[in-house]
């Protein structure tokens, strides 16, 4: 059974850009969620999606945005990039979100130039 | 929300020692999970814990909710078992991170 894919692996971008990245889940699986990692602030929930509607959303500007496909898969975007958006974002794929376990892919590490 | 503390924050062991990390939250939940991310950054599974004890070869882990404490054991540690250990929970919200225990393993 394939895990969760996440592309791109890396990403350079600069100030002021958009970004989008993508997430595939686990067959089957119809809740995706988000998570940005830095060093200062640790691992932080971005938002949830299940059945391509947004379910939970994290502390966090309007920049960030994301949705989710009928296949399940998701897409986050990040517009208006700023040097602190650098981070590694990971992308959490579960049953049912919530209670149910996750998996998470390789992620994704951005850097804004 | 939910509080996550994780201790000891950071942990140096010669190759072969046993180790215990804690993990304490502050609300009763539905899903406690312990990853150990690689170098590469991807989170590992190594428990969904909730509740009980469970063990996976030279390591185990236990959760007392009861109490809002999950311990995981480390074995005859080995070089390999570096990096960093999460433990995450989750109530009726998506999974809260700790910030995690350093393990470096020395040979």
């Amino acid at each position: 059974k394939a895990g969760v894919t996440q592309t791109p692996r890396y990403l350079i971008k600069t100030r002021g850009q958009q970004v989008t990245l993508s997430c595939s889940p686990i067959s089957g699986h119809r809740s995706v969620s988000w998570y940005q990692q830095t060093p200062g602030q640790g691992l932080q929930f971005l938002f949830e999606y299940f059945s391509e509607t947004q379910r939970n959303k994290g502390n966090f500007p309007g920049r960030f945005s994301g949705r989710q496909f009928s296949n399940s898969r998701s897409e986050m975007n990040v517009s208006t990039l700023e040097l602190g958006d650098s981070a590694l974002y990971l992308c959490a794929s579960s049953l049912v979100g919530g209670s149910g376990e996750a998996f998470f892919g390789q992620g994704t590490r951005l850097t804004v130039v | 929300g939910i509080q996550v503390e994780q201790s000891p924050p950071d942990l140096i062991l010669q190759e072969g020692a046993n180790s215990t990390l804690r993990c304490n939250f502050s609300d009763s939940v539905n899903n406690l999970q312990w990853f150990h991310q690689n170098p590469w950054g991807q989170l590992i599974n190594l428990f969904y814990i909730p509740s009980g004890t469970k063990q996976n070869g030279r390591l185990s882990a236990t959760t007392v909710a009861t109490e809002r404490y999950s311990l995981l054991y480390i074995s005859s540690s080995q070089t390999t078992d570096s990096g960093v250990y999460f433990c995450a929970v989750a109530g009726n919200t998506p999974l809260v991170f700790g910030k995690g225990t350093r393990l470096s393993v020395i040979a």
